[in-house]
């Protein structure tokens, strides 16, 4: 069963303090692997896009990485407006009308 | 307006009430999508429009009802619903392009925050 599994469900940072969020997945044919940024009371916004093991992509402070099997967003020297909810989807060869959704990474970002 | 726009931003309905969802994309996609999120759940997907054809009913009760009279408009047509359903509903655009296979991400509006009483 193609599934997304996004971890962990919540991260608090200080300003400053580099880490990473994961989204691991299971799908019979990766067609592409997007993250999305969404803050409260609004809808998910578009990051980036992977369609291959090794590619990277980068915005500002995020960089998004993806392996076979999961794909990492790494954020370095956070400030308190990265805080947002960071979505992970996966699209798969087969059907392409589908985008599987994991459940999120809720970011904190203190000053 | 630019992107995707969702109306109303919230809506209060009893059980027992009609009302409707609507979207409006402005970016020139050929494919729509109603989505469910609710707390601490993955997106659910619910109906997505190909070229004004729905080409996926992911088992969606009967009380919601969707149409789409273009690819620049979407409905959520909403009837004797329960309080389960109270949730975010998020509409989304793509693009799609037969053949390529670097198909466009999904671009979503506000959605429209529904409660029922």
């Amino acid at each position: 069963e193609d599934q997304v599994t996004q971890s962990p469900e919540a991260l608090r940072l200080q300003e400053g303090e580099s880490s990473s969020l994961n989204c691991s997945y299971t799908v019979s044919g990766l067609r592409g692997l997007f993250w999305y940024r969404q803050d409260p009371g609004k809808g998910p916004e578009f990051l980036f896009t992977l369609y291959s093991a090794g590619e990277e992509k980068e915005k500002e402070r995020l960089k998004a990485t993806l392996t076979k099997k999961e794909s990492f967003l790494h954020i370095t020297a956070p400030k308190p407006e990265d805080s947002a909810t960071y979505l992970c989807a996966v699209q798969a060869e087969y059907n392409f009308n589908k985008f599987y959704f994991g459940s999120g990474t809720k970011l904190n970002v203190k000053p | 307006e630019t992107g995707v726009t969702q109306t109303p931003r919230h809506l209060v309905m009893g059980m027992t009430n009609k009302k409707s969802l609507k979207c409006e994309q402005h970016l020139g996609h050929n494919a729509m999508y109603w989505y469910k999120q609710s707390a601490k759940k993955p997106l659910e997907l619910m109906f997505v429009y190909s070229l004004e054809e729905r080409v996926e009913n992911n088992s969606v009760p009967s009380r919601f009802s969707p149409e789409c009279p273009n690819s620049s408009h979407l409905f959520l047509h909403l009837h004797t619903l329960q309080p389960e359903d109270s949730a975010l509903y998020l509409c989304a655009s793509s693009q799609e392009v037969p053949g390529d296979i670097y198909n466009s991400p999904l671009h979503f509006g506000n959605g429209t925050r529904l409660t029922v009483t």
